[in-house]
């Protein structure tokens, strides 16, 4: 398993303002993912974040609007940018330990007035 | 694209058994099984490999049927701490990506 933190875990923000969450984990790992989950709703994926490739996005989502960072093994960011109140949401880091299995971040819980 | 869960909602006495459903319209390479509780982080509960293998622990079990590209939960003998929401997360192309189902809501009550 894998001990994972994020901070901020919430925050109330202003429209057109940028938001950076933090997702740091315990122990090397080489696949990060990023997830927006809304409330009572399922997850969805944002993009998966490896240490020394660009991130890659899913349908629906793009670099300009949500990019990521992946410095090292242990640590990513995600920057919610230009918000809007339609980006009011969880928004949870997972990371995968090599065993085929996404052990999940607290998460971060974001409203945009 | 989505997994469908079924039922959205069950609700039990402690003891009773229950079965969540997901069912895929792609074919599937793996699927997984998560419970999440209000206000926190889904816990991973088991990971099922195409082969129709089943899994187990405790009094939480699951099945995986490739060829009608469905996976059952089940539980037996419920206890209070089973209640959350529970979600399949199904990776169709053997990426480690997942695309997570509709999800379940489990109550369990004394």
């Amino acid at each position: 398993s894998a001990v994972i933190s994020q901070k901020p875990s919430r925050d109330i923000c202003q429209r057109g303002t940028s938001l950076t969450i933090q997702c740091q984990v315990d122990s090397q790992v080489t696949m990060m993912f990023w997830y927006r989950q809304q409330p009572g709703q399922s997850l969805t994926l944002i993009a998966t974040a490896n240490q020394g490739s660009e991130a890659t996005y899913e349908s629906g989502f793009v670099i300009d609007k949500f990019p990521i960072s992946r410095p090292n093994l242990t640590f990513s960011t995600l920057t919610v940018s230009n918000m809007s109140p339609e980006d009011s949401s969880i928004y949870l880091c997972s990371v995968d330990t090599g065993t085929k299995t996404q052990y999940f971040g607290p998460g971060t819980r974001l409203l945009v007035l | 694209q989505q997994p469908v869960q079924s039922p959205q909602a069950v609700i039990l006495r402690e003891g009773e058994d229950a079965v969540i459903n997901c069912s895929s319209s792609k074919a599937l390479y793996s699927v997984h099984w998560y419970r999440q509780k209000h206000g926190e982080a889904p816990v991973f509960l088991m990971i099922l490999l195409k082969g129709g293998e089943q899994k187990g622990h405790d009094k939480i079990s699951a099945s995986f049927n490739e060829k009608k590209q469905q996976s059952s939960l089940y539980l037996t003998a419920s206890q209070l701490s089973y209640s959350g929401t529970y979600f399949c997360g199904t990776d169709p192309f053997n990426t480690d990506k997942l695309i997570f189902g509709t999800g379940t809501r489990l109550q369990v009550f004394p």
